[in-house]
């Protein structure tokens, strides 16, 4: 079965802090693992996802097949990084499911 | 493109009503999906569609719960009788066939409140 698990509804930090959003699977096949982000009052959006193995908005993720994560990270945290972040797994089917989502608050 | 159009983007209505939200992808996108979003269990997967065909909806909570998609440009989700407990944000979003798989373009969401 497909599955995605966050465990941190809400996690908030400092500005300048860093930051590890957790995203756990299960999947039996070769997963694609995405972050999308929805700032208030705008739309779901992709971040990022695992096989650009790109930085965006300074944030970071690597796939950990061994430990079946994908956790989502920032050296630095900003105050407009604060969101909700839902991590995503996609199958060659092209079905794609979510986590429950984290809610990152930033503080100054 | 206007991206993904869904209408309206706030219902409310009584309980045993009717509700019709409406979905229009991006053009030349195979794919369409339908979420819901609550506080309580985050975004789940109703249903997806591929070439309007319906791929899987083993996320539809009951019979209470259909969709439709008559054309590339255009699906339905229905809800006949609405409860509260189907107050949440929909949304509906849209991905290519091939390249960029499993890479959505979501709608803003349709809030509905059930009274």
């Amino acid at each position: 079965a497909q599955r995605v698990t966050q465990p941190e509804k809400l996690l908030s930090v400092f500005k300048g802090a860093p930051v590890e959003l957790k995203c756990n699977y299960s999947y039996s096949g070769s997963p694609e693992l995405f972050w999308y982000v929805q700032y208030s009052r705008q739309r779901l959006q992709l971040l990022l996802r695992h096989i650009s193995r790109e930085s965006i908005k300074g944030f970071t993720a690597d796939l950990n097949k061994g430990e079946t994560s994908f956790h989502l990270k920032k050296p630095f945290a900003q105050e407009e990084d604060s969101a909700m972040y839902y991590c995503a797994l996609g199958n060659q089917g092209g079905k794609l499911i979510f986590g429950q989502g984290t809610e990152l608050s930033v503080k100054p | 493109d206007a991206g993904v159009i869904q209408s309206p983007r706030h219902e409310v209505t009584e309980m045993g009503q009717e509700v019709t939200l409406r979905c229009k992808p991006i053009s030349g996108h195979n794919s369409l999906f339908w979420y819901r979003q609550t506080m309580m269990r985050g975004l789940e997967l109703l249903i997806y569609f591929n070439n309007n065909v319906p791929i899987d909806d083993s996320g539809m909570p009951e019979d209470r719960f259909s969709a439709k998609m008559p054309n590339a440009s255009f699906s339905t989700l229905k809800i006949q009788p609405s409860e509260p407990r189907d107050s949440a944000v929909y949304f509906c979003a849209s991905s290519p066939d091939r390249v960029g798989a499993n890479v959505l373009t979501f709608g803003a969401g349709s809030r509905l409140t059930v009274l």
